[in-house]
């Protein structure tokens, strides 16, 4: 079936050690997506991708690191894990409509809960 | 940057009444749109709406993006209708769709 899909779905790790949450996505969008959601703070932009090989920066990007050298893939790294990562992640993509101005919907994958200890 | 406001924060209902979710942006946008936060975490996508109004169901929406606002609302309310919901816009010029904090709906039976 056509979607957008995490995994794992429920991670735990120890403080320091490196994590990959993957994220797949069949319909070919150009963007993809990682927010971080936490009480308190609602969703924030971790990194985005506008097309392969092209990424940018959201909100809090410090202590992750994102590759993405196929559109359907969108894998975010925690290098060393920190117990302030704690949290859970969600991928989306989004429909590139051509000619400005920028649009496109957004759509969720079901998430990725992750536990620092 | 561009700031989302949602109202109100909280909001308990009877099942069958009605409410307005109204959400306020500080900066011109290309896009808005809604979805509901289950209590399962799932984020669903509820209207794609940068301007006008439109209905599914027992839920519409407005967007009068010259005044810098949208509104949701619920009609007759049902239990499935609790969780969280959330705006989110567009920047003009950008790709980063920007999150409002969230109006955390419970309905009651």
């Amino acid at each position: 079936d056509a979607g957008i899909t995490q995994s794992p779905r429920y991670k735990i790790t120890e403080t320091g050690r490196q994590v990959t949450l993957m994220c797949h996505q069949t319909w070919s969008h150009s963007y993809m997506f990682w927010y971080r959601q936490d009480l308190g703070h609602g969703l924030r932009l971790i990194y985005y991708s506008a097309a392969a090989d092209i990424t940018d920066k959201g909100e809090v990007p410090d202590g992750y690191v994102v590759s993405r050298s196929k559109t359907e893939n969108f894998p975010l790294t925690l290098e060393s894990a920190t117990r302030s990562q704690t949290s859970v992640y969600f991928c989306a993509s989004g429909i590139e409509r051509r000619g400005p101005p920028e649009t496109g919907e957004l759509f969720f994958g079901e998430g990725s809960r992750l536990t620092v200890l | 940057g561009i700031q989302v406001e949602q109202s109100p924060p909280d909001l308990i209902l009877q099942e069958g009444a009605n409410s307005t979710l109204r959400c306020n942006f500080s900066d011109s946008v290309n896009n808005l749109q809604w979805f509901h936060q289950n209590p399962w975490g799932q984020l669903i996508n509820l209207f794609y709406i940068p301007s006008g109004t439109k209905q599914n169901g027992r839920l519409s929406a407005t967007t009068v993006a010259t005044e810098r606002y949208s509104l949701l609302y619920i009609s007759s309310s049902q239990t499935t209708d609790s969780g969280v919901y959330f705006c989110a816009v567009l920047r003009s010029g950008t790709y980063k769709y920007i999150f409002g904090t969230g109006t955390r709906l419970k309905v009651l039976a």
